[in-house]
C-alpha cells in the first residue's frame, strides 16, 4: 500500500494561468475524491468519481474547474484562468466501495498547495 | 454543514491521555462517527470509526455514548507527534448510491506539551 500520491506538492502560478494537478489513488480503490482546503478551515468537498464516472460536483466547483479520471485510475484536476481566490490546498482521497462493509474510510494524499500571485 | 461540535483547541501533557470530545446530537441511525487528524502541511489521516459500540485500534479508542449523541476520542499516551487538528465527522453509510463523502468542520487543535 503506497498510499495516495499527489503531484506536484507545491505550485506557484500567476493569475490567469492554467494549472493541472494529478492524483494517483491507492491501486485497487475505485472511488476518488477531490477536496479543497483554505487556511484555518477543514477540507471542503469538490467532486468524486466512481471508476471513470464523475458522479457529483459541488457548487464550489466553478466552470473554470474540470476533473477527469479517464481510465478509472489516476485523476487530474485542472483550473483555468486562475484567480487569487483559488489559492488553497487541493487534496485527493480514495476509497474502495463497496467493501465487505460499506463504511470503508477515505484515505487522503498530502495535497497540492496552490499559490496564485 | 458539519453536524458535529468540537472545542476549538485543547492542551495535553506528553505521556498523558488525551480525551477529545465531540457532540453530534442530530446523528441518524445510519451515520457512523469517524475521526481524522491533520498534522501541519499533510493530508487528513484516518484514525478510527464506529457506529454504536466502543472501538479500539493501534492508534486510539473511540467511546460513543449509549444515545449516540456524543463521543470521545482517546489517545492513551499522547506524544509530541500527536499535535494536530482532530476532526470528528458523522458520515452516512449504506448500500445506496450516495457518495458517502466526509464533511469536515474546523476540528480541535490538540497541542501536546513536553
Amino acid at each position: 500500500d503506497t498510499g495516495v500520491s499527489q503531484d506536484p506538492r507545491h505550485k506557484i502560478t500567476k493569475r490567469g494561468q492554467n494549472v493541472t494537478f494529478r492524483c494517483d489513488p491507492i491501486s485497487e480503490h475505485n472511488r476518488l475524491y477531490w477536496y479543497r482546503q483554505t487556511l484555518g478551515q477543514g477540507p471542503e468537498f469538490l467532486t468524486y468519481f466512481q471508476n471513470e464516472a464523475q458522479l457529483e460536483k459541488s457548487r464550489l466547483l466553478s466552470d473554470r474547474f474540470s476533473a477527469e479520471r479517464p481510465k478509472g485510475s489516476f485523476s487530474t484536476l485542472e483550473i483555468q484562468r486562475t484567480e487569487q481566490g483559488d489559492s488553497a490546498m487541493y487534496l485527493c482521497a480514495s476509497s474502495l466501495f463497496p467493501k465487505e462493509a460499506y463504511n470503508s474510510p477515505l484515505h487522503f494524499g498530502n495535497g497540492t498547495r496552490l499559490t496564485v500571485t | 454543514d458539519a453536524k458535529t461540535t468540537q472545542p476549538t483547541s485543547m492542551d495535553c501533557a506528553e505521556g498523558r491521555a488525551a480525551n477529545l470530545p465531540c457532540n453530534h446530537s442530530t446523528i441518524s441511525g445510519n451515520e457512523y462517527v469517524y475521526w481524522y487528524r491533520q498534522i501541519h502541511s499533510q493530508g487528513p489521516q484516518y484514525i478510527i470509526h464506529g457506529l454504536k459500540n466502543n472501538e479500539t485500534n493501534e492508534m486510539a479508542s473511540l467511546i460513543i455514548t449509549e444515545d449516540r449523541k456524543s463521543s470521545t476520542l482517546i489517545l492513551p499516551h499522547a506524544t509530541l507527534r500527536d499535535t494536530a487538528v482532530y476532526y470528528c465527522i458523522v458520515r452516512v453509510v449504506g448500500s445506496g448510491g450516495s457518495n458517502y463523502k466526509l464533511t469536515f468542520g474546523k476540528g480541535t487543535l490538540l497541542t501536546v506539551n513536553p
